[in-house]
């Protein structure tokens, strides 16, 4: 089965532009998480989404929003860019929201300029 | 909410020793999950191990064991017979355990291990 994947796996970019980052699940898992991981403050939960719905969302400002898709694909957004967004960006799944463990993609690099 | 402390920044150990990596945790969920996830230089973040809180058994995946103290919040990872490939940032994380509440892995500050030969 195939694993979590990410795309893309890097991205540069300059202040004030705008980013989407996209991930597919484990076949099968309905839940995908985003979390944000910078060496300052570690890795951080920015949202989760769970049957095309946002279940969770963690202390991140309204530039940071995502949305899931039918197929349980999700996307997530990050409008006007600042420098301290310049993070490795993970997604993970799981089978249910709230239930066993989450399996990671590989990650998506973001700079920003 | 709950919080994840990791006090060990750093730890080293030759190939083929054992090590134990500590964690506490703070929360006042009766139902939870314990997670050590490990982080290569790839930055691919792997799961190494679960531990279900209402679980009294320490779980164990071959060379991974934990000691899990309930009473204590405390979730520690042993590694045995240490290989090269174990060098790695390992992490602690919490996940509250509920069908409807979500999923939100809390992570403790991370450890770097480096296995030397």
């Amino acid at each position: 089965k195939a694993g979590v994947t990410q795309t893309p796996r890097y991205l540069i970019k300059t202040r004030g532009q705008q980013v989407t980052l996209s991930c597919s699940p484990i076949s099968g898992h309905r839940s995908v998480s985003w979390y944000q991981q910078t060496p300052g403050q570690g890795l951080q939960f920015l949202f989760e989404y769970f049957s095309e719905t946002q279940r969770n969302k963690g202390n991140f400002p309204g530039r940071f929003s995502g949305r899931q898709f039918s197929n349980s694909r999700s996307e997530m957004n990050v409008s006007t860019l600042e420098l301290g967004d310049s993070a490795l960006y993970l997604c993970a799944s799981s089978l249910w929201q709230g239930i066993g463990e989450q399996f990671f993609g590989p990650g998506t690099r973001l700079t920003v300029l | 909410a709950q919080t994840v402390t990791q006090s060990q920044p750093e730890m080293s150990v030759q190939e083929a020793e054992t090590v134990t990596l500590s964690c506490t945790y703070d929360t006042s969920e009766s139902n939870y999950y314990l997670f050590w996830y490990k982080q290569p230089p790839s930055r691919q973040m792997i799961l190494v191990i679960r531990q279900e809180a209402y679980k009294q058994q320490n779980a164990t995946e071959n060379r991974f064991s934990v000691n899990f103290q309930k009473a204590a919040k405390s979730f520690s990872l042993k590694i045995s017979d240490s290989q090269l490939g174990d060098t790695a940032m390992y992490f602690c994380a919490f996940m509250k355990q509920s069908g409807t509440s979500g999923s939100r892995l809390t992570f403790g500050e991370g450890t770097q291990l480096t296995v030397n030969p």
